[in-house]
């Protein structure tokens, strides 16, 4: 079975320093990896996804993530953070074998103090 | 550009009432979901479908029915309503799972289960 974990319920930094929200996965064969954002009270937005390749992926609003294969992890990153990102951040995790649905953890609350 | 478009936005039903809500895509999307998202909980994953005419049981199916009759349109029932079944409700559709193709979210469907 396919699982995501978020370690973290809530992290907290300060404008203009780095920010790190972390992800492990649980997958059978090669994953699909997701980090997605949502702001109050509106739907998911899409930030960006590790498929193959590079393990470093960048995304939406100079966010970019790590993919780890032998720590099964997929960290996002941020190297100076905005006090507009703050929101509730999901990672999500989709193995490759047909009709596998995407799963999502818990969700890691960002708050970044000005 | 509408995207994913949810009705009703908000609902407050009584226990044993029943309800639709109603999901509806313009990006000719093969794939379309339903998700519940509760405090601590993350998304989890109701029913879903990988084309017009099925269906298939995610993580959490109990209470809920759904049917896809037309391709741009995903519908969730319920024929009963329950107190736990308070929750904020997300549709989400994407092209296929080729290549991990993202999930594009509604704004959320809230509803209030008394």
């Amino acid at each position: 079975a396919q699982s995501v974990a978020q370690p973290e319920d809530q992290v907290n930094v300060a404008e203009g320093n780095p920010l790190t929200v972390k992800c492990t996965y649980s997958v059978s064969g090669n994953p699909y990896l997701f980090w997605y954002v949502q702001y109050p009270n509106r739907g998911l937005q899409f930030l960006l996804k590790y498929i193959t390749g590079d393990n470093l992926v960048k995304g939406s609003y100079g966010f970019e993530a790590e993919f780890n294969k032998s720590q099964t992890s997929f960290h996002l990153k941020k190297p100076s953070a905005l006090v507009s990102d703050s929101a509730l951040y999901f990672c999500a995790v989709r193995g490759n074998q047909a009709g596998t649905a995407l799963i999502f953890g818990k969700g890691t609350t960002l708050s970044v103090s000005s | 550009n509408a995207g994913v478009t949810q009705t009703p936005k908000f609902r407050v039903l009584k226990t044993g009432q029943s309800m639709t809500l109603l999901c509806a895509q313009d990006m000719n999307h093969e794939y379309m979901y339903w998700y519940r998202q509760d405090p601590g909980m993350g998304l989890r994953l109701i029913h879903y479908s990988v084309g017009e005419g099925t269906t298939a049981k995610g993580e959490v199916p109990d209470g809920y029915n759904v049917s896809r009759l037309k391709k741009q349109n995903f519908l969730l029932g319920l024929e009963s309503a329950a107190p736990s079944q308070t929750s904020v409700y997300f549709c989400a559709s994407s092209p296929g799972l080729a290549g991990g193709r993202e999930l594009f979210f509604g704004e959320g469907s809230r509803l209030t289960v008394l």
